[in-house]
């Protein structure tokens, strides 16, 4: 079965810190994404990558970065930590074309305190 | 800007009662439709999908969609819900020259037994 791991479900930081978030797909996918999740505003893109080492910046960028060294892994990394980027993150991956849609983690709910 | 638009943020039926959920995008070009559907405590994951062809598409658990191409459409239908139908329904858009995905900022579907 297809799948792509988040590697945690719930994260709690402290403000200023540096977050990690991991992302793993085992499907041989080209293209991954990172969205945060708000009630009421759906869901927002924030980078997407095509290939490793490439990084494209989506609609919501500000405060993120993104890293993507191998072809399975898609880490967004949250510079310094602010309350307003408490939020659920979703990671999706989808291979070249949207024929199939997106295959999406079940998301890393972070709380930034 | 590109945008989709859902019509109903909050939707409460009775079970077996019919549903339409209204979708809108503003692309100018050739569009992937689709739907995405998110049960309580879990992740997204797609309920259908057009790409070309037959403008009605059936998907998983009765749901089906009508793109109409002159109204910039694609409606979500179920003749007869069902309390397990209690979900967030997001419809979204792709270019067919682009791999990233829209999303609408979705529809709470509350099902009352």
């Amino acid at each position: 079965d297809v799948k792509v791991t988040q590697s945690s479900r719930y994260l709690v930081k402290r403000t200023g810190e540096k977050v990690f978030l991991e992302c793993v797909q085992d499907m041989d996918h080209e293209n991954m994404f990172w969205y945060r999740q708000d009630p009421g505003l759906g869901l927002r893109l924030i980078y997407f990558s095509y290939d490793v080492k490439m990084k494209e910046k989506g609609d919501i960028p500000e405060g993120y970065s993104v890293s993507r060294e191998k072809k399975e892994r898609f880490s967004l990394i949250l510079e310094s930590a602010s309350t307003n980027q408490t939020s659920m993150y979703l990671c999706a991956s989808s291979p070249s074309g949207t024929l199939y849609g997106y295959t999406f983690g079940s998301g890393t709910r972070l709380t930034v305190v | 800007a590109q945008s989709v638009s859902q019509h109903n943020h909050h939707v409460i039926l009775s079970e077996a009662a019919s549903l339409e959920l209204g979708c809108n995008y503003s692309y100018g070009g050739t569009v992937n439709l689709f739907w995405y559907v998110q049960y309580p405590g879990q992740h997204l994951q797609l309920l259908l999908k057009y790409f070309s062809g037959d403008p009605l598409v059936k998907g998983i658990k009765g749901f089906e969609a009508e793109f109409i191409k002159s109204k910039f459409s694609f409606n979500l239908r179920k003749p007869s819900v069902q309390w397990s139908d209690t979900a967030e329904y997001f419809c979204a858009v792709n270019e067919r020259r682009d791999d990233k995905i829209i999303f609408g900022k979705g529809t709470r579907l509350h099902i009352l037994p």
